[in-house]
């Protein structure tokens, strides 16, 4: 079975600054996804960035970059220029591409708080 | 492009009673998805469906939950009876083809049961 670990329950950051959400997650599988998702009070899930495990180069969104160590399972997430409007719950979660194809396992959350 | 619709957006009840969730997937969208989403945590996948077949219900409560897909397009949750325990939001997801690993959610309804 996958699991996806979050260790960092909050998070803040002042605005314009640059701040990294970790995520570790555990799994057999070869060809798997992984997401970052963005879930701000008004709970509506937004895809932030994805990943895809063959793929060696680190996604990058705007703002937005990830740093995929495939060896270690590590997937953090890091956001550059800080927003207030990038205050809200973030979600790692992992898709494998065998058996659990098509089910997302989400980490606990990290609440990233944007201070002015 | 319309997103996932859902409705109700809240609905309070009292335990033991029944509730019912509709979700509208985006147009063309073949997989459809149910996660369950307590307070604090992340969000759990309660059911998958593939078109109108169930693809996964194995953390479905089915001594008190339902779901059906009948015609392969929205879809209908149900609870019957509540417990205090189901007090969560409840979040319709949808993707498209064979391979598209991205799945976009619904604004969630958020299930208070008293």
């Amino acid at each position: 079975a996958q699991t996806v670990t979050q260790s960092q329950p909050e998070m803040s950051v002042q605005e314009a600054e640059t701040v990294t959400l970790s995520c570790t997650y555990d799994t057999s599988e070869s060809n798997y996804y992984l997401f970052w998702y963005k879930q701000p009070p008004s709970r509506q899930m937004i895809l932030v960035i994805r990943q895809e495990a063959y793929k060696q180069q680190n996604a990058t969104e705007n703002r937005f970059s990830v740093n995929f160590q495939k060896a270690a399972k590590s997937f953090s997430l890091k956001i550059s220029d800080s927003q207030l409007g990038d205050t809200a719950m973030y979600f790692c979660a992992f898709i494998g591409g065998g058996t659990s194809y098509g089910k997302l396992t989400f980490g606990q959350g990290t609440i990233l708080t944007v201070h002015p | 492009e319309a997103g996932v619709a859902q409705s109700p957006r809240y609905k309070i009840i009292e335990k033991r009673q029944s509730v019912a969730f509709w979700c509208n997937p985006i147009s063309g969208h073949a997989t459809l998805y149910w996660y369950q989403q307590i307070l604090g945590q992340g969000p759990k996948l309660l059911i998958q469906f593939q078109n109108n077949g169930v693809v996964d219900d194995s953390q479905l409560p089915k001594d008190r939950f339902s779901a059906e897909r009948l015609k392969g397009v929205d879809s209908t949750l149900k609870i019957q009876p509540a417990k205090l325990e189901d007090s969560a939001v409840y979040l319709c997801a949808s993707s498209g083809p064979m391979g598209s690993y991205e799945q976009y959610f619904g604004p969630g309804t958020r299930l208070t049961v008293t």
